[in-house]
């Protein structure tokens, strides 16, 4: 069933612009993943942030985490034309459970 | 590439035929997923094998049947599949009870007409 919800369900930005998403999730999480998926094909992992943990960065990435509000935001920075994708997020209960995901369009 | 590899990519298939999906891993993973990816759905879990044993079946039709005959191989066969059956079907593999991120194929495309 699903687990993580992302919003907004699409995101249109210019070229530089900071990307902003959240997930809201149900239950108590091991921890929480997010991918990335270019059109049509696989899905990527970009980050994993531990129950334990507030706020991670990898690269352009920032995620934050609040367990006490099951909520957690994804943060893309100087955005590119290729960070156009869908970006999910995915919690780690038992089993990973994705949400429908936000489409991000990276306008140049 | 993520290590994981599915064939075919596409697959126009009519509802009378049987097909199978093949997903394979070398990255010495214990646990392997099929997802069904509808548009503007969440990702469907349809099944998970850890050790080559079936660990979860999500009320799948009988339609799909999947097989793991060792760890680094899973197959999706498909018979009498119906039109609604049309999507990304997607494999992913992880090192189940690490909590670590899963490692996805590319997906197949499927189009039952």
């Amino acid at each position: 069933s699903q687990q993580g919800e992302e919003d907004p369900q699409a995101l249109s930005i210019q070229e530089g612009e900071n990307a902003t998403m959240n997930c809201s999730y149900k239950t108590s999480i091991n921890n929480l993943q997010w991918y990335r998926q270019n059109s049509g094909r696989g899905l990527v992992h970009l980050i994993l942030i531990r129950s334990n943990e507030r706020e991670k960065h990898s690269g352009r990435l920032r995620v934050t985490l609040d367990t006490s509000k099951k909520s957690s935001s994804l943060l893309i920075t100087a955005s590119r034309a290729a960070d156009t994708a869908s970006y999910f997020c995915a919690t780690d209960s038992y089993k990973l459970s994705f949400g429908a995901g936000t489409t991000v369009t990276v306008r140049a | 590439e993520t290590g994981v590899t599915q064939t075919p990519r596409h697959l126009v298939m009519g509802m009378t035929n049987k097909k199978s999906l093949k997903c394979e891993q070398h990255l010495g993973h214990n646990a392997m997923y099929w997802y069904k990816q509808s548009a503007k759905k969440p990702l469907e879990l349809m099944f998970v094998y850890n050790f080559k044993e079936q660990t979860e079946n999500n009320s799948v039709p009988s339609r799909f049947s999947p097989e793991c005959p060792n760890s680094s191989h899973l197959f999706l066969h498909l018979h009498t599949l119906q039109p609604e059956d049309s999507a990304l079907y997607l494999c992913a593999s992880s090192q189940e009870g690490t909590g670590t991120e899963a490692f996805f194929g590319q997906g197949t495309r499927l189009t039952v007409v």
